[in-house]
């Protein structure tokens, strides 16, 4: 079957730098997305992989390793509006994304 | 218009009924989606369609139906609401003959079935 795996919840101080792990056993794979959807609000798209290293984009970066179904998500300089959930996807061999559950992250000042 | 609406915002519904949900998106976008979203769980495709007059079922499209008469309208119905039907409803659209096909997202339909 088709899975996304990350961590229910996460916690970090305002200021940190926090690290986002997503594993993924998927039929085919055309990429992976990561999403920020803030409580109440639709997802917003944050980053797309599909080659294997990092991407860098502002205080968030992205990395992949398709050898080993991972990748991460690095939020740096945490700020009191990055509290929200953050939801991998990754791109099957059908062009359809399957969803992880997401991480909701809690920043503390 | 600006990218994606979604109508209604919220509904409270009684079991039994039919319900259309609608989306309209202004980006030209050849793909759009209808996602469920339900606490605990991932975003789960109930429908989707690649291009105008092109429909696909998803993973969960039992008790849901849809339409694609045009590029920019792409509406659900429930022909015959239950309360497992009650979530969060997001309307999709992409661009699917890009190189990264990100999906915009609607503010969403909250849905209660009673």
């Amino acid at each position: 079957g088709q899975n996304i795996d990350q961590p229910t919840e996460m916690t970090a101080t305002e200021g940190a730098i926090v690290q986002i792990n997503c594993t993924y056993q998927t039929s085919g794979f055309n990429g992976l997305f990561w999403y920020q959807q803030h409580a109440g609000e639709a997802p917003t798209f944050l980053s797309y992989n599909v080659l294997d290293g990092l991407e860098e984009k502002g205080r968030f970066s992205s990395f992949l390793s398709r050898s080993k179904g991972y990748s991460y998500l690095l939020l740096k300089e945490l700020q009191m509006k990055d509290s929200a959930s953050y939801l991998c996807a990754v791109e099957d061999s059908n062009y359809q994304l399957i969803w992880g559950a997401g991480t909701k992250l809690i920043i503390k000042p | 218009i600006a990218g994606i609406t979604q109508a209604p915002t919220s509904q409270i519904l009684a079991a039994g009924r039919r319900m259309t949900l609608r989306c309209t998106q202004d980006m030209r976008h050849n793909a759009m989606y209808w996602y469920r979203q339900d606490l605990g769980l991932g975003l789960r495709l109930i429908h989707y369609s690649n291009t105008a007059g092109t429909t696909g079922k998803g993973e969960v499209p039992d008790g849901y139906s849809v339409s694609r008469a045009n590029t920019d309208d792409f509406p659900l119905t429930l022909a015959s609401a239950v309360p497992s039907q009650t979530s969060v409803y997001f309307c999709a659209s992409s661009d699917s003959t890009g190189g990264a096909r990100e999906q915009f997202f609607g503010p969403g339909t909250r849905l209660t079935v009673l």
